[in-house]
């Protein structure tokens, strides 16, 4: 695509439901991060990875966070039993290689756990 | 670890004045260094980046940063702000050899007409 996109932009669940949450990347782009940004705050690093594989997922906060690429393109961010701090931003980006390239942001899905 | 800091959390400037924020980084070498501009509703895009080489780098919308070594800064710089300036500006980091960013936890830029 043109540039990257996240689905849903919104999302609102009730303490303990799961959610995913969904980035798609530039169509060129091996490497893609996803980042976790509180309010107020700037974005924290989750994960990120090399086509399907996932080097480093040093920055997700708990087991209950996972994240998958499964054809090297989309990924997906699932949180297992939300709690009211997973309240965030949610940030995907892409780059053409993991080499320092630019990394291009997509607009975020801003999840609300009530 | 490293870190980012920008000591101002909210900047207020007349249209048409000059403009620095400030960014400061403790990493054990000299990152790469980049600075985003976050509007509403938007993603963050990239004004300019430092791998190496000259210090001053430029970047789009007229804004430029320094990197100064001796001080572990890379504050950013306009020489005449526009009301569309106004958004939120994060500096970011990147060790060699790792692949994500840190970044500092941004300066919201308020312009007055």
């Amino acid at each position: 695509g043109a540039g990257v996109s996240q689905s849903p932009r919104y999302k609102v669940t009730k303490r303990g439901q799961d959610v995913t949450l969904r980035c798609d990347p530039i169509s060129s782009h091996a490497t893609l991060y996803w980042y976790q940004q509180a309010l107020g705050q700037g974005p924290e690093f989750l994960t990120y990875f090399n086509y399907e594989a996932q080097p480093d997922k040093s920055g997700l906060p708990s087991d209950r966070f996972s994240a998958e690429r499964p054809e090297g393109s989309i990924s997906t961010l699932t949180i297992q039993r939300t709690e009211q701090r997973d309240s965030a931003m949610y940030r995907c980006a892409s780059s053409l290689t993991k080499n320092h390239n630019e990394q291009f942001f997509g607009p975020g899905t801003r999840l609300t756990v009530l | 670890a490293q870190s980012v800091t920008q000591p101002d959390i909210h900047i207020t400037v007349s249209e048409g004045a000059s403009l620095e924020l400030r960014c400061n980084y403790s990493y054990g070498a000299t990152p790469y260094l980049f600075w985003y501009v976050q509007s509403p509703g938007q993603g963050l895009q990239l004004l300019l980046k430092y791998f190496s080489g000259d210090t001053l780098v430029q970047g789009i919308k007229g804004f430029e940063a320094e990197f100064k070594r001796s001080q572990s800064s890379f504050n950013l710089r306009k020489p005449s702000v526009h009301w569309s300036d106004a958004a939120e500006y994060f500096c970011a980091v990147e060790g060699r050899g790792a692949q994500k960013l840190v970044f500092g936890q941004g300066t919201r830029l308020t312009i007055n007409p």
